[in-house]
């Protein structure tokens, strides 16, 4: 089985500040990864995915992420918030054909970027 | 490209009748997923198809709730009757066969069952 674990239900940053959003994944096999953004009212957008190539992956926006297989983890991270990056983030797994080809999401993140 | 279509984007309905969602995946994709999103449950997969068949319907909370893709285009999720806990944001996703596991997501249907 896996899944996905993503650490705080909600976090605030100052605009400018370091986003850190954390993901830890649990799988029997080097899973694919992903990080997906929701604005309200939205469906959900992909900010970048990991499938097995290199570990720092950049995505839009300015976002990327890195798998670190030693701590199951793939935490998103942006240098320097903006008030646009005001959304709910979603850490999602899933594995590589020959296993099931389901897209499991975490409960999600809920950024706040304030002035 | 238009992206993945969804219809209603809204959805009110009395307790005990039909609703049925449809949704128009992006050309050429492969995979067809419908989702539900609830505060209290997050996302959860319902079914998903591949090439129009049915793969894996485990998510379907109940046999009130059905879906079909008759052809490439074009795919139904039907409840019925529905219920007020039936309430919640719907989610159709498509993507390729061709190894990029990401999906593209609709904007939702916002179904209300009072």
């Amino acid at each position: 089985a896996q899944s996905v674990t993503q650490l705080g239900s909600h976090v605030s940053v100052s605009e400018g500040a370091l986003v850190l959003l954390r993901c830890n994944y649990s799988s029997s096999v080097p899973p694919y990864l992903f990080w997906y953004v929701q604005y309200p009212n939205q469906g959900l957008q992909l900010l970048l995915k990991y499938t097995s190539a290199a570990t720092l992956v950049k995505g839009i926006n300015g976002f990327e992420a890195e798998f670190k297989k030693s701590e199951t983890s793939f935490h998103l991270t942006k240098p320097s918030a903006h008030m646009s990056d005001a959304a709910e983030y979603f850490c999602a797994v899933s594995r590589p054909p020959g296993g099931y080809n389901k897209l499991i999401f975490g409960a999600g993140t809920r950024l706040a970027v304030h002035p | 490209d238009a992206g993945v279509i969804q219809s209603p984007r809204h959805e009110v309905t009395e307790m005990g009748q039909e609703v049925t969602l449809r949704c128009k995946p992006i050309s050429g994709h492969d995979y067809l997923f419908w989702y539900r999103q609830t505060m209290m449950r997050g996302l959860e997969l319902l079914i998903y198809f591949n090439n129009n068949v049915p793969i894996d319907d485990s998510g379907m909370p109940e046999d009130r709730f059905s879906a079909k893709m008759p052809n490439a285009s074009f795919s139904t999720l039907k409840i019925q009757p529905s219920e007020p806990r039936d309430s919640a944001v719907y989610f159709c996703a498509s993507r390729p066969v061709d190894g990029n596991y990401g999906y593209t997501f609709g904007s939702g249907t916002r179904l209300t069952v009072v």
